[in-house]
């Protein structure tokens, strides 16, 4: 199994407060990828990073902040989080440059907001 | 709007039978497709990776393969067992590196 964990795996948290999650690799691929998953809706991109301090939005960012100081560390931030942001969250890890990298993922963390 | 259909959204067959997920994609300059395997309540895990140059790619009792010409790809699964019971999601990597994926099929064998 890939190296790439995911904490913490489940996070209860109030309206209006910040949260922060962390995904940690191991493997030293180059690009990490935050994604949520909904009924109905499937996996979709928040942020990615394809290097440490590059990042880009994704097709949900709004509310949402990333960072990368390192290679082996992405953090997702929700500025202030809201009900709309109870979901599972996935991060993945790829590195398109080497032949044959296929995309791997952590085993998610599952945020509730109440 | 780049997107990944799959096709069917859900799919109950006897065990034994060969069946063939479908997967279509709107953008033709892709870089890979990859196909995954999710379990309830778990990660995701990759199956198959078939690159752009590439037409198929076999692992065991699955075969994947790929027409970027049709934007298409197909997961075949041989001789199906209750263990392959799961959804099934197709990706692909565009060319700004992000990885765009379906709704994903949910799989069911019966014993």
């Amino acid at each position: 199994d890939a190296g790439i964990t995911q904490s913490p795996r489940h996070k209860v948290t109030e309206t209006g407060t910040p949260v922060t999650l962390r995904c940690h690799q191991t493997e030293n691929h180059r690009y990490m990828y935050w994604y949520r998953q909904d009924p109905g809706h499937g996996l979709r991109l928040i942020h990615y990073s394809y290097g440490v301090k590059d990042t880009d939005k994704g097709e949900v960012s709004d509310g949402y902040s990333v960072s990368r100081s390192k290679t082996e560390d992405f953090l997702l931030t929700l500025e202030s989080a809201t009900s709309s942001q109870t979901s599972v969250y996935f991060c993945a890890i790829s590195d398109p440059g080497h032949p044959n990298t296929e995309a791997f993922f952590g085993q998610g963390t599952r945020l509730t907001v109440v | 709007k780049q997107e990944v259909t799959q096709i069917p959204a859900a799919l109950s067959v006897p065990e034994g039978e060969n069946l063939v997920l479908n997967c279509s994609f709107t953008d033709s300059a892709i870089y890979n497709l990859q196909w995954f395997r999710q379990d309830p309540g778990k990660g995701l895990t990759s199956l198959l990776l078939i690159q752009s140059s590439q037409r198929e790619q076999t692992s065991g009792r699955l075969n994947a393969s790929l027409d970027k010409s049709s934007g298409r790809s197909t997961l075949y699964i041989a001789a199906s067992q209750p263990g392959d019971s799961a959804t099934y999601l197709c990706a692909y990597m565009n060319r700004d590196d992000k990885i765009i994926f379906g709704k994903g099929t949910r799989l069911h064998i019966l014993p």
